[in-house]
């Protein structure tokens, strides 16, 4: 069973486009919700995070919406650059259990020039 | 400060041969995991320890033992390798005595290939 669905699989946006990542989640308990990117050849890094208190959380040209009720959350990527290419996973864990993220499937981003 | 550090980079292994990917920290994190990532499947959980001489199973055990006898090091063992197990390996590090910080720090990754 998967805990945490993420779409789409792929998505493909020109340069100064909006990129628009979706998850959603089941399991109630889950009260931090970080974003990873990962260029190819690396390991995934922490891009942003939000926790349920909060609708939206922004950084830069990256912008995290949170919908409790839905259980859903969707990552938003301002003027999408070439350089934004990449897979983005998005995760969810309880912070007050084991640190142990659970990850979505992630969604290979490419942003043409 | 190097973070997570794992090795090999690479490995190829022949049907049922055994082999340990190594994994250390120098963060004094607490928790420690191993995922594995394969095409279409995102980042699957394997194993994870919350501390020393602590370890508990993830989605996908099978075929795979860990141990903790460290706070540093986290180590992964193929006990007979597969074919299936083909896979780039992933370990990461969280948490610290400061609770606002839940990010997890990934290593580079094991890219291993069984034939």
């Amino acid at each position: 069973q998967q805990q945490v669905k993420q779409s789409p699989q792929s998505l493909i946006v020109q340069k100064g486009g909006i990129s628009i990542i979706n998850c959603a989640y089941e399991n109630t308990a889950f009260d931090y919700f970080p974003w990873y990117q990962q260029f190819p050849g690396k390991g995934p890094a922490l891009l942003i995070a939000i926790r349920p208190d909060v609708s939206e959380k922004k950084e830069g040209r990256f912008t995290i919406s949170f919908n409790k009720s839905a259980k859903q959350f969707s990552l938003h990527i301002m003027d999408s650059q070439p350089g934004d290419s990449a897979t983005y996973f998005c995760a969810a864990m309880t912070s007050g259990g084991s640190y142990i993220p659970t990850f979505g499937r992630g969604t290979s981003l490419i942003v043409h020039p | 400060n190097a973070g997570v550090t794992q090795t090999p980079k690479f490995q190829v292994l022949k049907t049922g041969q055994s082999m340990t990917l190594q994994c250390a920290q120098d963060m004094n994190h607490e928790y420690m995991s191993w995922y594995r990532q394969d095409p279409g499947m995102g980042l699957r959980l394997i194993h994870y320890s919350v501390g020393a001489g602590i370890t508990d199973q993830g989605e996908v055990p099978n075929g795979y033992n860990v141990s903790r006898s460290t706070t540093e090091d986290f180590p992964l063992r193929l006990l007979s390798a597969a074919p299936s197990q083909t896979s780039v390996y992933f370990c990461a590090s969280s948490y610290s005595s400061h609770r606002e910080n839940t990010e997890a720090f990934f290593g580079q990754g094991t890219r291993l290939t069984v034939v």
